[in-house]
């Protein structure tokens, strides 16, 4: 089974600070896909950031980039500046085939 | 707007009763998939397609089929509903599995079986 570990349930962060969500996950595959998702509270799924798993260049997105590290299958999150609209539920998804496999998910919560 | 919709949004089953998602998209997308969401668990894969007339099962498809007749449309449906199958089920769509954009998904149907 291809897994995705999110060790981080929950975590706290000031405004204007930066903060990394840790992400973890388990393939033989040598090609593949991964994700970051955001679910904030109207529950809608976002796209935050995609990396392509052959591109050795971390992926960024504005005020969010990875650090992707094939050998240690590790795929960390860093959200530059926050902002109290980055509050939500975050989901690291990877993808091996046809369909993605998220993680269970960390709870960031942005404070004043 | 171009996107993903979900009907119902909410539903509320007796055990036993049986029901059927229906989720359509207007991208022209050939993937499309069914996942539910329970709190702490992430979101896990029920079902899914690679094109019109195809499905193929996920991670916990038992309790649950669908049916992809038309390009734009996946149903799923539950034959005997179960309290175990109170969740919040999101239907997404790609054009391809790893598509620069990801998947689109829907706003969500909340179920709950009593």
């Amino acid at each position: 089974a291809q897994t995705v570990t999110q060790s981080q349930p929950e975590m706290s962060v000031q405004e204007a600070e930066t903060v990394t969500l840790s992400c973890t996950y388990d393939t033989s595959e040598s090609n593949y896909y991964l994700f970051w998702y955001k679910q904030p509270p109207s529950r809608q799924m976002i796209l935050v950031i995609r990396q392509e798993a052959y591109k050795q260049q971390n992926a960024t997105e504005n005020r969010f980039s990875v650090n992707f590290q094939k050998a240690a299958k590790s795929f960390s999150l860093k959200i530059s500046d926050s902002q109290l609209g980055d509050t939500a539920m975050y989901f690291c998804a990877f993808l091996p085939g046809y369909a993605l496999n998220f993680g269970k998910g960390t709870s960031l919560l942005v404070t004043p | 707007n171009a996107g993903v919709t979900q009907t119902p949004k909410f539903r509320v089953l007796k055990t036993g009763q049986s029901m059927t998602l229906l989720c359509a998209q207007d991208m022209n997308h050939e993937y499309m998939y069914w996942y539910r969401q329970d709190p702490g668990m992430g979101l896990r894969l029920i079902h899914y397609s690679v094109g019109e007339g195809t499905t193929a099962k996920g991670e916990v498809p038992d309790g649950y089929n669908v049916s992809r007749l038309k390009k734009q449309n996946f149903l799923l449906g539950l034959e005997s509903a179960a309290p175990s199958q109170t969740s919040v089920y999101f239907c997404a769509s790609s054009s391809s599995p790893g598509a620069v954009k990801g998947y689109t998904f829907g706003s969500g149907t909340r179920l709950t079986v009593v």
